[in-house]
């Protein structure tokens, strides 16, 4: 079975505080595809990242860094410094073909001035 | 510019009576996809196309009908629209498995009353 779990509903910062969004799926395919997707109040859905299963390097774009662990089954995401515009319901999605997607139920952050 | 265009954005409309959500990218992209989001549930998959008259079914396609006749667009058909329909659509395309994520539409507010 294909599954994302995003545990944390919503999320409250204070600007500037650093904040992590957690991401755990469950796929038995050894080769996958991971995302993270953002969904602004204005509500278009943002491609922040996409991880391939083979590769579990860490990756940093400036205020933003992703944290890949296949032993944890983990893709967790990272803003650093949050700003107001950070707020946006944040989702974390599978692919194991490329083709089917799974996507968790989001996580809402806000982020208070 | 490169996009995936839904029309309509909002739609109102009663049960029984057939509609069609159009999607169009410019990106010649050959995979193409919808979704519906719904509160507490995340973003699930309805169909999906690889190519040109390529579908597939995605997580929840029951009452969806789909074509991919030409590579630029995939409507969302509608044959009998009940009110555990009404929710919000988005097509996605992508290059995929190529880099890359999806591009999502603007989103298609759909209510079946």
């Amino acid at each position: 079975a294909q599954k994302v779990t995003q545990a944390q509903t919503e999320i409250s910062v204070v600007e500037k505080e650093d904040v992590t969004l957690d991401c755990v799926y469950e796929t038995r395919d050894t080769t996958y595809y991971l995302f993270w997707y953002k969904q602004p109040p204005s509500g278009e859905l943002v491609f922040l990242i996409r991880r391939n299963s083979f590769d579990e390097q860490n990756e940093i774009s400036g205020r933003y860094s992703w944290n890949f662990q296949k032993s944890t089954s983990s893709f967790n995401f990272t803003i650093t410094a949050s700003q107001v515009v950070d707020s946006a319901v944040y989702f974390c999605a599978l692919s194991p073909t490329g083709n089917q997607f799974y996507f968790g139920t989001g996580t809402s952050l806000t982020v208070i001035p | 510019e490169a996009q995936v265009t839904q029309n309509p954005r909002y739609l109102i409309t009663v049960t029984g009576k057939k509609l069609t959500v159009t999607c169009s990218q410019n990106m010649n992209h050959e995979y193409m996809s919808w979704y519906r989001q719904d509160p507490g549930l995340g973003l699930r998959q309805i169909y999906y196309s690889m190519n040109v008259e390529v579908t597939d079914k995605g997580d929840v396609p029951e009452g969806y009908k789909v074509s991919r006749k030409e590579k630029r667009n995939f409507p969302l058909i509608l044959e009998s629209p009940s009110p555990n329909q009404t929710s919000l659509y988005f097509c996605a395309s992508s290059s995929l498995p190529g880099p890359g994520g999806y591009t999502f539409g603007s989103g298609t507010r759909l209510t079946v009353v």
